[in-house]
């Protein structure tokens, strides 16, 4: 069964505190590997594709990088308003190509 | 990207009632989804609508109690019927473009009392 899982649940930084969350994953033929960010009462926003091992995105202090088995999240220096909730989710190609997502981690940058 | 508007924006209903989600996006897209978000959960896919075909329902959900229509390509609608409290979730539409990546709208956040 193609799963998605994410962790910590909840990660608490101090402003400039440089940390990574981790998605790990197991399923058929994986066809992309994708990171949002929600904030509350708020849709998700999309922030990364990852297809291939080796992979690499950046985007400002984000940088994610993609193995055959988990996907990091690195956040460099972080600030408040990074704060939010980060969502990793896959596309297999098995089963109707459907996109699954993980439980989130939320992320909290004090200052 | 593509800007995705929906309606309404927050409701509270009774239960036993009905609420139909409006999704509307900015541009022609063939491939669109509901998802459904509970409180401090992450999404669920309903179903995916794609224009000119049946609405394809994921395991446990059904379309008598979520219908689906998607007329065009650029508008969908979810129906919630006969609401109980626990279908109180937030419920998110999405469109897939080229990339396999989604785009969501900002969601509707349903309370049913």
């Amino acid at each position: 069964e193609d799963q998605v899982t994410q962790s910590p649940e909840a990660l608490r930084l101090q402003e400039g505190e440089s940390s990574s969350l981790n998605c790990s994953y197991t399923v058929s033929g994986l066809r992309g590997l994708f990171w949002y960010r929600q904030d509350p009462g708020k849709g998700p926003e999309f922030l990364f594709t990852l297809y291939s091992a080796g992979e690499e995105k950046e985007k400002e202090r984000l940088k994610a990088t993609l193995t055959k088995k988990e996907s990091f999240l690195h956040i460099t220096a972080p600030k408040p308003e990074d704060s939010a909730t980060y969502l990793c989710a896959v596309q297999a190609g098995s089963g109707g190509f459907k996109t699954i997502f993980g439980a989130g981690t939320r992320l909290f940058v004090k200052a | 990207s593509a800007v995705i508007s929906q309606k309404p924006s927050r409701d509270i209903c009774q239960r036993g009632t009905s609420l139909t989600i409006q999704c509307q996006v900015d541009s022609q897209v063939t491939m669109m989804f509901w998802y459904r978000q509970q409180p401090g959960q992450s999404l669920t896919l309903i179903a995916t609508a794609n224009q000119g075909s049946e609405a394809t329902y994921e395991s446990g959900f059904v379309i008598d109690k979520f219908p689906i229509s998607r007329p065009n390509l650029t508008f969908s609608t979810l129906t919630v019927s006969n609401m109980s409290p626990e279908d109180s979730s937030i419920y998110l539409c999405s469109v897939e473009l080229g990339g396999y990546e989604q785009y969501f709208g900002p969601g509707t956040r349903l309370t049913v009392t």
